[in-house]
């Protein structure tokens, strides 16, 4: 099955820093999105990019399915960025999304 | 509603006790998602419906677990004679259809048994 591993595994920045996460898969993907899962478990979407580039205020992704990677930018990290940031993604031969291990950021006030 | 509905949103049983988690998907979602999540590691599979049927239930760990979703709306997750390893929070996602598209998540259940 697919593989997806996300870098770095934790994250410390102060706040006002610019920070990119990387999430690579081993195969093909139809379907693929970055969650945020703030302190209190909820999961908040915040892109769902199979490809291409999109831009959502501070937080931008850019997915380059030939090269089977995404990256997450944050620009000018606030407090409130904290939390585990996950990429999960399904293949053509699979209905659930597979999730990376997450990468742990935490921004210093 | 809006988004999707979880509850409740805490459960603590004693083990060997049978427990229900429901969840209310978006309004239209054909697709509906079990997956629980222990601390420290990303969400888990456990079941897949489209519509009224499961059409992937290979998530599920074993045959204590069992979920229905009879109305193609709203799902309940049965977990019978539970275990300390149940523990978890447990969520559920919908999808306006299948597999290209976009899954919202519940605030999930945390369920405790102890």
């Amino acid at each position: 099955g697919i593989q997806v591993e996300q870098s770095p595994p934790d994250l410390i920045l102060q706040e006002g820093a610019n920070s990119t996460l990387r999430c690579n898969f081993s195969d093909s993907v139809n379907n693929l999105q970055w969650f945020h899962q703030n302190p209190w478990g909820q999961l908040i979407n915040l892109f769902y990019i199979p490809s291409g580039t999109k831009q959502n205020g501070r937080l931008s992704a850019t997915t380059v399915a030939t090269e089977r990677y995404s990256l997450l930018y944050i620009s000018s990290s606030q407090t409130t960025d904290s939390g585990v940031y996950f990429c999960a993604v399904k293949g053509d031969s699979n209905y659930q999304l597979i999730w990376g291990a997450g990468t742990k950021l935490i921004i210093k006030p | 509603g809006a988004g999707v509905s979880q509850t409740p949103s805490n459960k603590v049983t004693e083990k060997g006790k049978y427990v229900e988690l429901r969840c209310d998907p978006i309004s239209g979602h054909t697709a509906l998602y079990w997956y629980r999540q222990s601390l420290g590691q990303g969400p888990e599979f456990l079941i897949y419906f489209q519509g009224t049927g499961a059409a992937d239930d290979s998530g599920l760990p074993n045959d204590r677990f069992f979920a229905v979703r009879p109305e193609g709306s709203v799902s309940t997750l049965k977990i019978q004679r539970t275990e300390r390893g149940d523990s978890a929070v447990y969520l559920c996602a919908s999808s306006p259809s299948g597999a290209n598209t976009e899954a919202f998540f519940g605030q999930g259940t945390r369920l405790t048994v102890v």
